[in-house]
């Protein structure tokens, strides 16, 4: 079945660093996902891509759908402290799966 | 407008006893999804609703494991006879048949504990 590998498991950084974290499937998706989980809350959508090769940004945060279509990537610039949480990617084709996430942790 | 709820918001209950959990998913929305998330981990996949069609029940772990979508609209998700290791937020989906389809609103989770 597809399979989503999500990386850096964790991330340790200091406030003002740019971060940046990826996602590859080991087949093709029409859709890439990205989410934010802040604790005690659900995932909440940061950004939703459709097309090989489509860049969105949402304020200080971009996403970008790989030209292969196997894989994506989450970029956040200049962090702050309420960027912690976890990110997931998802996609998928006809049925969206998950990534383990990505742990934002900032160093004060 | 109002998001996706869910009830309660916290469930403490002994092992061997039932449970529901309960979720209304934004008014509109014909998918909707539930998902297991243990601590530290990510979403695990339990079952899927889309309108009148048959449901993806695929991911239910186990047979104590049930759910039903009463008028296409709110859902409850059953365990029977709880284990200990169901321990674990059960999160809540919908989302919105079409183009935006896969983009799936969450609740809040229902933390349930099994002692």
């Amino acid at each position: 079945g597809q399979q989503l590998n999500q990386s850096p498991q964790s991330m340790f950084i200091q406030e003002g660093e740019d971060v940046s974290m990826n996602c590859t499937s080991s087949s093709i998706f029409n859709t890439w996902l990205w989410y934010k989980q802040d604790p005690g809350e659900g995932p909440v959508l940061l950004i939703a891509l459709y097309k090989a090769g489509e860049l969105t940004s949402n304020g200080r945060l971009t996403a970008q759908f790989g030209i292969t279509r196997k894989d994506s990537f989450l970029n956040i610039s200049a962090s702050i402290p309420s960027d912690v949480g976890i990110y997931f990617c998802a996609g998928g084709d006809d049925k969206i799966i998950f990534g383990k996430g990505t742990r934002l942790h900032i160093l004060p | 407008g109002a998001g996706v709820s869910q009830s309660p918001s916290n469930k403490v209950t002994e092992k061997g006893k039932d449970v529901e959990l309960r979720c209304d998913p934004i008014s509109g929305h014909t998918a909707l999804y539930w998902y297991r998330q243990s601590l530290g981990q990510g979403l695990e996949f339990l079952i899927y609703f889309q309108g009148n069609s048959a449901p993806d029940k695929s991911g239910l772990p186990s047979d104590r494991f049930s759910a039903e979508r009463t008028g296409g609209s709110v859902s409850t998700l059953t365990i029977q006879r709880t284990q200990q290791e169901d321990s674990a937020v059960y999160l809540c989906a919908s989302s919105l048949r079409g183009t935006y389809s896969y983009e799936q609103y969450f609740g809040p989770g229902t933390r349930l504990t099994v002692t």
